[in-house]
């Protein structure tokens, strides 16, 4: 299946607090998870992706940890920032499989940073 | 930084009508996508395109739909007849592999 489950829907978090996304996917097969963050009339932006080999992955404020037993993985931001607003959604990619580069995205999050 | 650029950003057209929209993906890049959303939903796949022939497309890509890598720089999506529920924004992207993808602004389709 393709399915990608994302929660919360929306999430209001006080500036320098840490905000944590979840994403479930149902294909066993799925072997590249990238996050996109998307601000207001723009483009989604990638802010970072894990591959499956790969337990957990940082970059300065954000992570994102995969469990590929429960088939889950998330994104953290830490010390969250007004800039840090915006609608970030979960993506899969099954990676590589020529003839199959789609991603196929969660339903977003809505994240509010509350100065 | 190189960037997707994507033209128009904005298009308004008649429900029946032919509309194009253009994307200059990033140079070096070899695959090429279009992606749409409809307003306060998620993101979803066309079509993806390499080595001048579609590789893969959704069900939503049906025959109204084409896609043309016209010369070295340009990717193109055509509807031929619109519909009104194909407005929504789509978004262009590319990638160098067939991994971290690159979106454009997206243009704005409003069908009248």
């Amino acid at each position: 299946g393709e399915n990608v489950e994302q929660h919360p829907s929306t999430l209001s978090v006080q500036e320098g607090d840490s905000a944590v996304i979840k994403c479930t996917y149902s294909d066993s097969a799925s072997n590249y998870f990238p996050w996109y963050k998307q601000e207001l009339g723009k483009g989604p932006q990638l802010i970072i992706d894990i591959r499956s080999n790969v337990g957990e992955k940082k970059d300065q404020r954000i992570a994102v940890t995969l469990n590929k037993t429960a088939k889950h993985f998330s994104l953290h931001i830490t010390e969250t920032q007004p800039e840090d607003s915006a609608v970030y959604f979960c993506a899969w990619f099954l990676f590589p499989n020529f003839g199959n580069e789609k991603l196929t995205f969660g339903t977003g999050t809505r994240l509010t940073i509350i100065p | 930084e190189p960037e997707v650029t994507q033209t128009p950003s904005h298009q308004v057209t008649q429900m029946g009508q032919e509309v194009i929209l253009r994307c200059v993906p990033i140079s070096n890049h070899l695959y090429f996508y279009w992606y749409r959303q409809i307003l306060g939903q998620k993101v979803e796949f066309l079509v993806s395109f390499y080595n001048n022939e579609i590789s893969e497309k959704s069900e939503i890509f049906d025959d109204q739909f084409s896609v043309e890598r016209p010369d070295g720089s340009n990717f193109t999506l055509k509807i031929r007849s619109t519909k009104l529920e194909d407005s929504a924004m789509y978004f262009c992207a590319s990638s160098y592999t067939t991994n971290e993808q690159f979106f454009g602004p997206g243009t704005r389709l409003t069908v009248l």
